[in-house]
């Protein structure tokens, strides 16, 4: 089994509707982290959590939010889907500094 | 702003060969950098990470440098092969946990 699961492996949705991105982890691991992946653009920084009561934005936190339900579980969420938002999403943890990566997310907003 | 980048876009080479994939980074103030290699359709698996003090570090084929100063990391791998065909990225840690990725590098080992 995966160490970090992320559900669903894709999703197609249309603009306006709200969507959540869900993440769970078995590694123990207090810090989890939300990223995008656009062609080009490399991969960018959504949200981050060190742990339970610890929630910060990234770079790109504009249109989404999160929740941590757990240490083991970290949702992200799209409130008004836009076609922008279309990308390939990845949930990651970490116990310091080494990234262990989710197999992603790939959302279509049309 | 910390911006990292990877050149070449896409490297075709035959199997066999050496090959050195590069990564450049704007800002020196890091406090570690990561190469990491990506499948398609699964997430990233990091493979090597060298702090900021080191200047490279190995794992069986591969070989990563890191010169801080001149912003600049190469990820070696010898003795190329077909599953080694991945796009392969590096990322640099900056304060508050932000990790700012490369473009990455498609690479096709051909047979």
């Amino acid at each position: 089994d995966a160490d970090v699961t992320q559900t669903p492996r894709n999703r197609i949705t249309k603009t306006g509707k709200r969507i959540m991105l869900e993440c769970s982890q078995t590694k123990g691991h207090d810090r989890m982290y939300w990223y995008r992946q656009d062609p080009g653009l490399g991969l960018r920084l959504i949200y981050y959590s060190f742990d339970v009561k610890d929630i910060n934005k990234g770079e790109i936190s504009d249109g989404y939010s999160v929740s941590r339900q757990a240490q083991a579980k970290f949702s992200l969420s799209l409130e008004s889907a836009i076609p922008n938002q279309t990308a390939l999403y990845f949930c990651a943890t970490s116990e310091i500094e080494k990234l262990f990566f989710g197999s992603g997310t790939q959302l279509s907003v049309l | 702003k910390q911006e990292v980048t990877q050149i070449p876009a896409a490297l075709s080479v035959p199997e066999g060969e050496n090959l050195v994939l590069n990564c450049s980074f704007t800002d020196s103030a890091i406090y570690n950098l990561q190469w990491f290699r990506q499948d398609p359709g699964k997430g990233l698996t990091s493979l090597l990470l060298i702090q900021s003090s080191q200047r490279e570090q190995t794992s069986g084929r591969l070989n990563a440098s890191l010169d801080k100063s001149s912003g600049r990391s190469t990820l070696y791998i010898a003795a190329s092969q077909p599953g080694d065909s991945a796009t392969y990225l590096c990322a640099v840690l900056q304060g508050a946990q932000k990790l700012v990725f490369g473009q990455g590098t498609r690479l096709t080992i051909n047979p």
